[in-house]
């Protein structure tokens, strides 16, 4: 089976402009997770889905972060403006369990360097 | 919240030798744990979950209670476990930092 599909791999942007991630999750996938990386960290979760609906954005700083899944499929994670700080990678998940209990599959991140 | 905590983030030894890397869990309730472990130039792809039992690739690691431990161990390393391993609670909040095993020949 496909696994997670993530674009763009790499992006290099300078502080204040924007940026969009997407990701595709694998196929029946109703769980959809959005992990932050910061560079000797672990991953962090920034927002999770069931299906088009949001399950915890407790940790999305919603002042410049915001992700979107509009049809329970597809989603994208987008900041604007970006800062330093942001500089990570941007890792999506999905599984196919309810709540937390099921396994993730990743996909391979998108590395965000902000200048 | 639901916290874990790798406190070693390195770890270096010789093929055949024992591991075990190391993680703590500081929240109440009925702990459920997950170990997630990165091989070079791959995906995150998880190891082994507690509530299975399992043993992956050698390893297995045991939830205590009495230490609040979820330590991953494999009696006889090989090369190919070199990696990073990140421990991970039930809500998959914030996954621990991460522990980079080197195994050498």
């Amino acid at each position: 089976e496909a696994g997670v599909a993530q674009s763009p791999r790499y992006k290099i942007i300078e502080k204040r402009q924007s940026v969009a991630f997407w990701c595709n999750p694998i196929s029946g996938h109703a769980t959809l997770y959005w992990y932050q990386q910061i560079l000797g960290q672990g991953p962090k979760l920034l927002i999770q889905f069931q299906n088009n609906g949001v399950v915890d954005d407790s940790q999305l700083p919603k002042d410049r972060f915001s992700a979107e899944r509009l049809k329970g499929v597809d989603s994208t994670l987008k900041i604007q403006p970006a800062k330093l700080e942001d500089s990570a990678v941007y890792l999506c998940a999905s599984s196919s369990g309810q709540g937390n209990t099921g396994e993730l599959f990743f996909g391979e991140g998108s590395r965000l360097t902000v200048l | 919240a639901q916290r874990v905590t790798q406190p070693e983030k390195l770890l270096s030894v010789f093929k055949g030798a024992p591991v075990e890397l190391k993680c703590n869990y500081s929240y109440s309730g009925s702990p459920e744990l997950f170990w997630y472990v990165q091989y070079s130039r791959q995906r995150l792809q998880l190891l082994l979950r507690h509530i299975s039992r399992e043993s992956i690739k050698g390893f297995t690691a045991d939830l205590n209670k009495g230490e609040t431990s979820f330590h991953l161990k494999k009696p006889f390393a090989q090369e190919e476990d070199s990696a990073m391993y990140y421990c991970a609670p039930r809500s998959k909040l914030v996954f621990g930092k991460g522990m980079k095993l080197t195994v050498n020949p």
